[in-house]
């Protein structure tokens, strides 16, 4: 079992590029999320999915986009990078929702310049 | 809105000294609330409560519940230069939405 894989372990773009980063998950979770971490914040729910087909926004959506195609993957978009966006972002699976916690994914750190 | 406050921010202690971190809660239909530590990378699972009162403990690490008052409290004894971390509290919002989270405390534990 290889976990919540997340690619690229670190990003640099520049302002107007896009980007996807990618989400893998082996353990048949339904539930997915994307949230971002920056200093002081917290992590800050960007989008969630509650299985294949089904996203929906968290607290901070804009200028990003996701879709859930399959049960093990839930990519997220960049649609046109701003240095607002650099952070680091983590991916988080579980089976039955977020009452009984989640298993994260390592990371990727993004720098927009 | 749904909100986790916790505190303090960020601590130092020497190792040895038992440390206290703090966080309160407001949510709608409260159901759970978890404990995470996170060091260099991805945050791993240290508890999840439900109830009141019952105390939850891994090694020397404990935590519990008081729903009346709308917080938990993690306890480290003996601290560790290893428990170095940031530790965050979060709750699952209404419905079937995921987790909020906390902003963390900073633990920085010295030899």
């Amino acid at each position: 079992n290889a976990g919540v894989t997340q690619t690229p372990k670190f990003q640099v773009l520049k302002t107007g590029q896009s980007m996807t980063l990618q989400c893998a998950q082996d353990m048949n979770h339904e539930y997915m999320s994307w949230y971002r971490q920056d200093p002081g914040m917290g992590l800050r729910l960007i989008h969630y999915s509650v299985g294949a087909g089904i996203t929906d926004q968290g607290e901070v959506p804009n200028g990003y986009n996701v879709s859930r195609s399959t049960t093990e993957d839930f990519p997220l978009r960049l649609l046109s990078a701003a240095p607002s966006q650099t952070s680091v972002y983590f991916c988080a699976s579980s089976f039955d929702g977020p009452d009984t916690g989640y298993t994260f994914g390592s990371g990727t750190r993004l720098t927009v310049v | 809105e749904d909100k986790v406050v916790q505190s303090p921010l960020s601590l130092v202690v020497h190792e040895g000294d038992t440390v206290t971190l703090n966080c309160s809660y407001e949510v709608t239909n409260f159901r759970s609330l978890l404990w995470y530590k996170q060091e260099k990378k991805a945050p791993t699972f240290l508890f999840m409560l439900t109830s009141s009162g019952i105390e939850k403990k891994s090694g020397r690490l404990s935590s519990i519940l008081d729903k009346k008052e709308l917080f938990s409290i993690l306890n480290i004894t003996a601290t560790q230069t290893g428990d170095s971390a940031i530790y965050l509290c979060a709750v699952p919002r209404s419905g079937n939405t995921p987790l909020v989270f906390g902003k963390g405390t900073r633990l920085s534990v010295i030899a």
